[in-house]
């Protein structure tokens, strides 16, 4: 089995930076993915680690520990738009496309 | 444009009473997904399918039950078995195991 935490809730001032940290903890790991949803939306994807280090992508960034069990995402030059809950998915080596899900962090963006 | 299609929005089901829930893709993605989430809880797996006429249950596939005649195609279908079926419902779909899934914009079921 899988088990993916997450904190809860971040809150963060427009402009500032943020880190939302995810650990798991896999039997076999063949990736890990951040999505960005906003409320009553569908997930959209944000960006994939599957090698240890960081990805960056504009105001986003991902990097991820594989011995540590740990990834974390971080929003630069925070916009009101950016609030919104942010999942982190882990595939497992044994299943094939399969993603298992963290519960998210609901970031709040204030002016 | 090539997409995801989840119909219909909203469902409202009676005690008893079955109700499928649409999900179409023209990607030409080989794997979709059926996902539930409920209020502060992540997604959760309900059923997945890799290829055409073959699927196989996710994690909570109890009251549940799906088809996958055509590629573009995987209806899920809530039973009168599955007891509490209030939840935002998410299809999904992907090229390969390295590629990113893509969601769909769900379907919100609720009890009438």
């Amino acid at each position: 089995g899988q088990n993916i935490d997450q904190p809860t809730e971040m809150t963060a001032t427009e402009g500032a930076i943020v880190q939302i940290n995810c650990t798991y903890q896999t039997s076999g790991f063949n990736g890990l993915f951040w999505y960005q949803q906003h409320a009553g939306e569908a997930p959209t994807f944000l960006s994939y680690n599957v090698l240890d280090g960081l990805e960056e992508k504009g105001r986003f960034s991902s990097f991820l520990s594989r011995s540590k069990g740990y990834s974390y995402l971080l929003l630069k030059e925070l916009q009101m738009k950016d609030s919104a809950s942010y999942l982190c998915a882990v595939r497992g080596a044994d299943s094939w496309g399969k993603l298992q899900f963290g519960a998210g962090t609901q970031v709040v963006v204030t002016p | 444009d090539g997409g995801i299609t989840q119909s219909p929005k909203y469902l409202f089901r009676k005690e008893g009473q079955n109700v499928t829930l649409s999900c179409e893709q023209n990607l030409n993605h080989d794997a979709m997904y059926w996902y539930r989430q409920d209020p502060g809880q992540g997604l959760r797996l309900i059923y997945y399918s890799q290829i055409v006429n073959d699927f196989q249950k996710g994690d909570i596939a109890e009251g549940y039950s799906v088809s996958r005649e055509k590629k573009e195609s995987f209806p899920l279908t809530v039973t009168s078995a599955q007891k509490n079926p209030t939840a935002f419902y998410l299809c999904a779909s992907s090229s390969t195991d390295n590629q990113p899934q893509h969601f769909g914009d769900g379907t919100r079921l609720s009890i009438l």
